[in-house]
């Protein structure tokens, strides 16, 4: 079955405890990415990656990193989260850059405290 | 910039009755693709319009890319309860890599 996965995906953790978000998908798409979703301003692009070792920030990148060593995986890593962090966060896959469609992971809700 | 905005933000709707949500970016798009998200879940894919002018329907749902590409609309007609949940609009930016999402509209249905 065609899907995305992330782990966690609940975690609550301490301001400034380093922590990492899984993504992996199994369609071999190049182009991954990873969202926040805040009530009232849907969802956000944190960064996206056009293939392995090729990523670029997106509209809200402050506080987070990534990396794509492999095609399958895109790990989100929040080196000293703060509370502002606190949301939903989503992976997303496609076969072609953003402008195609966009496969979603079911979600990690990351409550930092 | 560009700027995905979409209206309204909340939508209550009678079981039965027609809405539509609109979307409008501040720049002109490549396509505008929709998604939905039930409560709970994941945003799901629906559709992708590409050309000026495009309608496209899926049963009940209308979508439609305006003339100019930079707004886009969905209407559903005889809403049911099944169409609970929040509609997205989104965008690529000037080199389609970058995806900006509307805020969405939030759909509850009163049986």
């Amino acid at each position: 079955e065609a899907q995305v996965t992330q782990n966690p995906r609940y975690l609550i953790t301490v301001t400034g405890k380093k922590l990492t978000v899984t993504c992996s998908q199994n369609m071999n798409h190049e182009y991954m990415s990873w969202y926040r979703q805040d009530p009232g301003l849907g969802l956000r692009q944190i960064y996206y990656s056009m293939n392995v070792e090729v990523t670029d920030k997106g509209d809200v990148p402050e506080g987070y990193k990534v990396s794509r060593k492999e095609k399958r995986n895109f790990p989100l890593i929040l080196e000293s989260p703060s509370p502002n962090q606190t949301s939903l966060y989503f992976c997303a896959s496609s076969a072609g850059r953003g402008a195609y469609e966009q496969y979603f992971g079911p979600g990690t809700r990351l409550t930092v405290t | 910039g560009q700027q995905v905005m979409q209206i309204p933000q909340y939508q209550h709707v009678q079981e039965g009755e027609d809405f539509t949500t609109y979307c409008n970016s501040s720049t002109t798009l490549s396509n505008i693709q929709w998604y939905k998200q039930r409560p709970g879940g994941h945003p799901v894919f629906l559709i992708q319009l590409v050309k000026s002018g495009e309608v496209k329907k899926q049963k009940r749902l209308t979508f439609q890319f305006g003339e100019a590409k930079k707004n886009s609309s969905l209407h559903i007609t005889a809403t049911q309860t099944t169409d609970v949940g929040t509609y997205f609009c989104a965008g690529p930016d000037w080199d389609d890599y970058k995806l900006s999402f509307g805020a969405g509209t939030t759909v509850t249905v009163r049986a």
